[in-house]
């Protein structure tokens, strides 16, 4: 089993919808989280830190459940250029971050 | 404001050759990293270093070295390049070790032939 696991999709979405992702991990002494994104053939960028009771920023909502050991990522009235890849990461101290193979979202008009 | 710069943006290679991927940060970033990335595996940390003068090893060290003689630069050697070695690389910093934002190169793709 992977250390971190998401749906790899891909999810093709209509423009305005709502959109949710979610990603389990396996190693309960996980210490952060966060989502990146990663446009097509570019570098992964930081999208948000995950908080223990919840962030919100603009259209994005993130989640944290540690009793079931999954974030969560919700993007309210997606738009042409949310269409990306998004990596779940968890850190679990130290150097140890391990990235979720991506889940691919397609937005269409 | 460059960030991090990483050469060459792609090569191809003969298996066998010795290769180096050069990643420059200009943010005086204490920790650095390098990941490579591959199709429904995510990234994995092949190297990584805390501060100048100090590496360790990362997921999948094997067949790599890396050195860090000051803040600024992190190569990536390729002793003896094999065709399980052709990846997207991709060099990181952050501000120290533990600190959660990575910024990335735009990677470099590389093909062993």
């Amino acid at each position: 089993r992977k250390e971190v696991e998401q749906d790899p999709g891909p999810f093709n979405v209509p423009e305005g919808a709502t959109v949710a992702f979610n990603c389990t991990y396996s190693n309960s002494a996980s210490q952060s989280f966060f989502w990146y994104r990663q446009d097509c053939r570019k570098e992964p960028k930081l999208l948000m830190s995950v908080y223990s009771s919840g962030n919100e920023d603009g259209r994005f909502t993130a989640q944290l459940n540690r009793a079931s050991q999954y974030i969560s990522l919700l993007i309210r009235d997606s738009k042409l250029s949310d269409s990306a890849t998004y990596l779940c990461v968890v850190k679990t101290g130290g150097f140890k971050t391990i990235f979720g193979a991506g889940t691919r979202l397609f937005v269409k008009a | 404001i460059a960030g991090i710069t990483q050469a060459p943006t792609s090569q191809i290679l003969a298996a066998g050759r010795r290769m180096t991927l050069r990643c420059t940060q200009d943010m005086r970033h204490n920790a650095m990293y390098w990941y490579r990335q591959d199709l429904g595996l995510g990234l994995r940390l092949i190297h990584y270093s805390n501060t100048a003068g100090t590496t360790g090893k990362g997921e999948v060290p094997d067949g790599y070295s890396v050195s860090r003689a000051n803040t600024d630069d992190f190569p990536l050697t390729l002793a003896s390049a094999v065709p399980s070695q052709t990846s997207v690389y991709f060099c990181a910093s952050s501000r120290t070790g533990g600190s959660g934002e990575l910024f990335f190169g735009e990677g470099s793709r590389l093909t062993v032939l």
